[in-house]
């Protein structure tokens, strides 16, 4: 079945540093997956950081960015400089068609991401 | 914006017990979820429903049941709770159910199951 790694649980930066949260993927449909990446500030839900629907694309947000790397599987997320305040858990996650028209969601761990000054 | 809430944040039960989480969404989305989260693992999906009335079994719908009642509300019911259950769930809900629909979460219920 499909399925998101994310490899590293914590993760943790000095501000001003740069970052990058790896994410890799596997897929099961005929076509590529959507691709996202949510975040979850503390004592709040999941949001919606960014999201690339086609394979070799990049999106951005907040400072944010990944690429949709269909040949490595990969969607790793980066920030060239990191703030105290985006610390916070990062999902990877895609969605696939399983039949026609039904599609599923599948998450990845999670990773912490720590800021420090 | 699309808000989801999600009672009671904190519940705390013994093995036997029996727990309704409940959930709104204020956005007139069709689509509702419930996920649970264990460490080292990613949200799994226990059941949705694309509609009041309606629900769909997800990948791990042992020991829970969910109703939705009405297009805001989706409850999910552990009859008999069991230490395995402990987990953080969230709540979430979407428009479509379509592959590049966003997905809209509740702040999360942590589940402790003595």
């Amino acid at each position: 079945g499909d399925s998101v790694t994310q490899t590293e649980g914590q993760v943790t930066v000095s501000e001003s540093k740069s970052l990058i949260i790896n994410c890799t993927y596997s897929a099961t449909s005929i076509g590529y997956p959507n691709l996202f990446w949510y975040v979850r500030y503390p004592g709040e839900g999941l949001q919606l950081l960014l999201k690339v629907i086609t394979a070799g694309q990049k999106g951005s947000s907040r400072g944010f960015e990944a690429t949709y790397n269909k040949e490595a599987t990969s969607f790793h997320l980066q920030k060239a400089s990191v703030q105290e305040s985006d610390s916070a858990v990062y999902y990877c996650a895609l969605s696939d068609r399983v039949n026609t028209g039904n599609y599923k969601y599948v998450f990845g761990a999670g990773t912490r991401l720590k800021v420090i000054a | 914006e699309a808000a989801v809430t999600q009672s009671p944040r904190n519940k705390v039960t013994v093995t036997g017990g029996n727990v309704t989480l409940s959930c709104r969404q204020t956005n007139s989305h069709n689509y509702m979820y419930w996920y649970r989260q264990d460490t080292g693992h990613g949200l799994r999906l226990i059941h949705y429903s694309y509609g009041a009335g309606n629900l769909q079994i997800g990948d791990v719908p042992d020991g829970y049941k969910a109703t939705r009642t009405t297009q805001e509300d989706f409850f999910l019911l552990l009859e008999l709770a069991s230490p395995s259950q402990t987990s953080l769930y969230f709540c979430a809900s979407s428009p479509t159910g379509g592959a590049r629909g966003t997905q809209y979460f509740g702040p999360g219920t942590r589940l402790l199951v003595l």
